[in-house]
């Protein structure tokens, strides 16, 4: 079966705090994609990032960090220094062989000032 | 950067009549989709479309729905007879490629609330 669990549903943390997001994945494919989305009150979906599963290198972008661990099924994303405009629900996706994604339930990330 | 296009941005219709969403894909991609999020919940796959055929659709996608390419650049989803659990935010997505050898994400419109009363 193909499964994305984001346990945490909602975090509150204060402004310039860091924050990790988790996310466990399930999939009996050997060759598969991992995405971040990031959906903010507006509604939209915007792309955060792409893994690909033969690609285990940790990604840092800007205050954004992403932790790939294959042993454990896990694709954790770190904001440092949270800010306020961080505020969203984010969520973690699964990309099968099929083509379609396989969303998380997303986790609501509140960055109070 | 080109995007995917929905319209209209919320659509409000009474139960039991039909729904058009529409969505203009990126005009090179070939991979078409369509998502639905009820109010605070994930975002779930509806339908996938390739080269004028439904490639996949989940166990949402009944005999209520269907999806067209009624032209070169329209993808559109239809709804037959609203139900009030059809309320929710559809987005569409368009890729270039598909399958896990793809390097390209899937691009997401901004979505259309629909609204059942």
């Amino acid at each position: 079966a193909q499964k994305v669990t984001q346990a945490q549903t909602e975090i509150s943390v204060v402004e310039k705090e860091d924050v990790t997001l988790d996310c466990v994945y399930e999939t009996r494919d050997t060759t598969y994609y991992l995405f971040w989305y990031k959906q903010p009150p507006s509604g939209e979906l915007v792309f955060l990032i792409r893994r690909n599963s033969f690609d285990e290198q940790n990604e840092i972008s800007g205050r954004y960090s992403w932790n790939f661990q294959k042993s454990t099924s896990s694709f954790n994303f770190t904001i440092t220094a949270s800010q306020v405009v961080d505020s969203a629900v984010y969520f973690c996706a699964l990309y099968n062989q099929g083509g379609k994604l396989i969303f998380g339930q997303g986790t609501e990330l509140s960055v109070k000032p | 950067e080109p995007e995917v296009t929905q319209t209209p941005s919320h659509q409000v219709t009474q139960m039991g009549q039909e729904v058009i969403l529409r969505c203009v894909p990126i005009s090179n991609h070939l991979y078409f989709y369509w998502y639905r999020q009820i109010l605070g919940q994930k975002v779930e796959f509806l339908v996938s479309f390739y080269n004028n055929e439904i490639s996949e659709k989940s166990e949402i996608f009944d005999d209520q729905f269907s999806v067209e390419r009624p032209d070169g650049s329209n993808f559109t989803l239809k709804i037959r007879s609203t139900k009030l659990e059809d309320s929710a935010m559809y987005f569409c997505a368009s890729s270039e490629r598909t399958g896990t050898f793809s390097n390209q994400p899937q691009h997401f419109g901004d979505g259309t609330r629909l609204s059942i009363l």
